[in-house]
């Protein structure tokens, strides 16, 4: 079955604009998780959606921001980019059902690659 | 603060040579512990991950780690490393009930020599 699906693979943006992410999760995932990753502060959690609902929070800014469709795709928006927001962003789905914490398992997707200029 | 530590950046072996990677993790109770790892270019790939029960736990690709609460640790090894083995990986905690939101260590770059 496919994968955890990311789009777009690149995107270079410039300082002050905003950008949209899409996540297309394995079918039958309803949960969606988001990470940013950069050389400097490396792997950090974002936020976590499931069922159309952000159920976890990262310690990021209010310039960014997700949201989750009915069909369990979620997209991410960063809004007033700045240089530091250059990154890997990476999405991971997992059932989520939260039925035996033991059978979950996170799958990533390839991510997004977001330069900011 | 919750956090994770992994104490060597990059690490070379020679294949077919046992390799040991460690994990240290700063929490105020057993959290759930992870391996993953990341190819260049790619997502992560979970290795395995401990819950709760036996200590040692078996993952995929002949990886194994052991949970040493008294110690704080979660290292990860493998008897005998092959060069498709190159590539970085990350030990990473998350919160009982919360085990999407992971806590990574910054990640050990390994080298594999032929």
């Amino acid at each position: 079955k496919a994968g955890v699906t990311q789009t777009p693979r690149y995107l270079i943006k410039t300082r002050g604009q905003q950008v949209t992410l899409s996540c297309s999760p394995i079918s039958g995932h309803r949960s969606v998780s988001w990470y940013q990753q950069t050389p400097g502060q490396g792997l950090q959690f974002l936020f976590e959606y499931f069922s159309e609902t952000q159920r976890n929070k990262g310690n990021f800014p209010g310039r960014f921001s997700g949201r989750q469709f009915s069909n369990s795709r979620s997209e991410m928006n960063v809004s007033t980019l700045e240089l530091g927001d250059s990154a890997l962003y990476l999405c991971a789905s997992s059932l989520g059902t939260g039925q035996g914490a033991s059978n979950e398992k996170l799958f990533f997707g390839s991510g997004t690659q977001l330069s900011v200029l | 603060a919750q956090s994770v530590t992994q104490p060597d950046i990059h690490i070379t072996v020679s294949e077919g040579a046992s390799l040991e990677l460690r994990c240290n993790y700063s929490y105020g109770a057993t959290p759930y512990l992870f391996w993953y790892v990341q190819s260049p270019g790619q997502g992560l790939q979970l290795l395995l991950k401990y819950f709760s029960g036996d200590t040692l736990v078996q993952g995929i690709k002949g990886f194994e780690a052991e949970f040493k609460r008294s110690q704080s640790s979660f290292n990860l090894r493998k008897p005998s490393v092959h060069w498709s083995d190159a590539a970085e990986y990350f030990c990473a905690v998350a919160p009982r009930g919360g085990y999407n939101k992971l806590i990574f260590g910054a990640g050990t770059r390994l080298a594999v020599h032929p």
